[in-house]
């Protein structure tokens, strides 16, 4: 099994509508949960980041842990043209020696038609 | 803001050339990282940096090797470059020894003939 399951989609969905994109990992010991959005030919950016456990919102975007299931979440609301592009979930453990490392799902391509 | 550049865009080398890749942080960012970037493979470590002159090979080090002589830059090195080799090159940088996020450059599209 690998340590993070990320569907490629391709996912296809019309404008305004809301989007989730999903993860799910094995290693119990992931504690920081990232989303990266990467457009076409460029470098991933970083979208949102959660600690541990919960929920986080910021503005259009929600982010949701939940580590009982080990399974992340990024919901986008009211989706526009303008989100289409590959996202990708990271996490990272602490302690050892995986203190700087992040370990990447392989990303879901959105594309948000008008 | 967090500024990670690359020293190329769009690069093209022949087969058995050495070729360098450069990254720059403006952040004072005490780790940096390379990737590659395939179709269907995702982002694969490279290498990394947790201090000056300190490395630590990735998941996939064969036929690359790095050096960091200065905290702001991060040089990837293929010492003779092969067809796969070809991909998308991203450099990355975090802030300190428990730092989890990572803020990445433009990337470098690595063509080698």
């Amino acid at each position: 099994q690998k340590e993070v399951e990320q569907d490629p989609g391709p996912l296809s969905v019309p404008e305004g509508a809301i989007v989730s994109l999903n993860c799910t990992y094995s290693n119990s010991a992931f504690q920081y949960f990232m989303w990266y959005r990467q457009y076409s030919r460029k470098g991933p950016e970083l979208l949102m980041y959660t600690y541990s456990s919960g929920n986080k919102e910021d503005g259009r975007f929600t982010a949701q842990v939940d580590k009982s299931s080990k399974y992340i979440s990024l919901f986008i609301r009211d989706s526009q043209p303008s989100d289409s592009a590959t996202y990708l979930c990271a996490m990272s453990a602490i302690g050892g020696g995986s203190n700087y490392k992040l370990t990447f799902g392989k990303g879901t391509l959105l594309t948000v038609n008008p | 803001d967090v500024k990670v550049t690359q020293s190329s865009r769009y690069l093209v080398k022949r087969t058995g050339e050495k070729v360098f890749l450069e990254c720059v942080q403006d952040m004072d960012h005490e780790n940096m990282f390379w990737y590659r970037q395939d179709p269907g493979l995702g982002l694969r470590l490279i290498y990394f940096s947790y201090d000056v002159k300190m490395k630590e090979k990735g998941d996939i080090p064969e036929g690359y090797s790095v050096s960091r002589e200065k905290k702001e830059r991060f040089s990837l090195i293929l010492e003779s470059a092969s067809t796969n080799q070809t991909s998308m090159y991203l450099c990355a940088s975090s802030m300190g020894s428990m730092s989890e996020t990572q803020y990445f450059g433009p990337g470098t599209r690595l063509l080698v003939l």
